[in-house]
């Protein structure tokens, strides 16, 4: 299948730090990515879905202004977290479709842990 | 709720038992997906139903879904240690996966 790369894989920062995280479809082009947070022993829940080259669309509840999504290329897609407080500690999942396919599958990045002290 | 829900939460069994997980999702569906997840690891796609199917089968594993309830159940058989995970479904509904709570499953040596 596809392969989906993120970076970095942990990350651990001080509170007000903006932290960015790199989603990138290594061997196809990624139409849509799909950036997930997970907490611990909870499941997935979407944040926001990006299409390349247009603006992200924001699930409710989170804030756009706080979670900076760019989708420039095919191929790469960041998150950044800006002013991260110990709240925003979680882990960060992306997945990516192509075009083509029936049903547009989602191959999913290994994950981000986000630490913020 | 995003989440669909998922029975049991958690789930612990001995070596060579099965374990039968089950779904409930929301909206009508193109398929639906399980997944595993390892303890702070990403996920490993594990099956996929599409809704005209009924069951499926891989391995160790067997999916049914039942689109009229709006449910689905993953049933691993002849469990062994190494499938101690969460296991999470995953509805499609066109480009978007939305997915249950999860189930964690210990399986004891």
């Amino acid at each position: 299948g596809a392969v989906v790369s993120q970076h970095p894989s942990w990350v651990i920062c001080k509170s007000g730090t903006s932290v960015k995280i790199e989603c990138r479809s290594l061997d196809f082009q990624a139409t849509t990515m799909f950036w997930y947070r997970q907490f611990p022993k909870q499941s997935l829940m979407l944040m926001a879905t990006s299409n390349e080259g247009s603006k992200a669309t924001y699930e409710q509840g989170v804030e756009k202004d706080k979670f900076l999504i760019n989708h420039a290329s095919l191929t790469l897609s960041t998150l950044t977290v800006t002013s991260a407080h110990p709240e925003d500690s979680s882990f960060y999942i992306c997945s990516a479709s192509g075009s083509g396919g029936g049903w547009n599958e989602q191959f999913f990045g290994p994950g981000t842990r986000l630490t913020v002290l | 709720s995003q989440q669909g829900e998922e029975d049991p939460q958690a789930l612990s069994i001995q070596e060579g038992e099965n374990a039968t997980m089950n779904c409930s999702y929301k909206t009508s569906i193109n398929n639906l997906q399980w997944y595993r997840q390892n303890s702070g690891r990403g996920l490993v796609h594990l099956i996929l139903i599409r809704s005209n199917e009924r069951e499926k089968h891989s391995g160790r594993l067997r999916v049914t879904l039942d689109t009229s309830k709006k449910s689905s159940s993953l049933l691993i058989t002849a469990s062994r240690a190494a499938d101690t995970a969460s296991y999470f479904c995953a509805s499609n509904a066109g480009n978007m996966l939305t997915f249950g709570g999860g189930t964690r499953l210990m399986v004891k040596p």
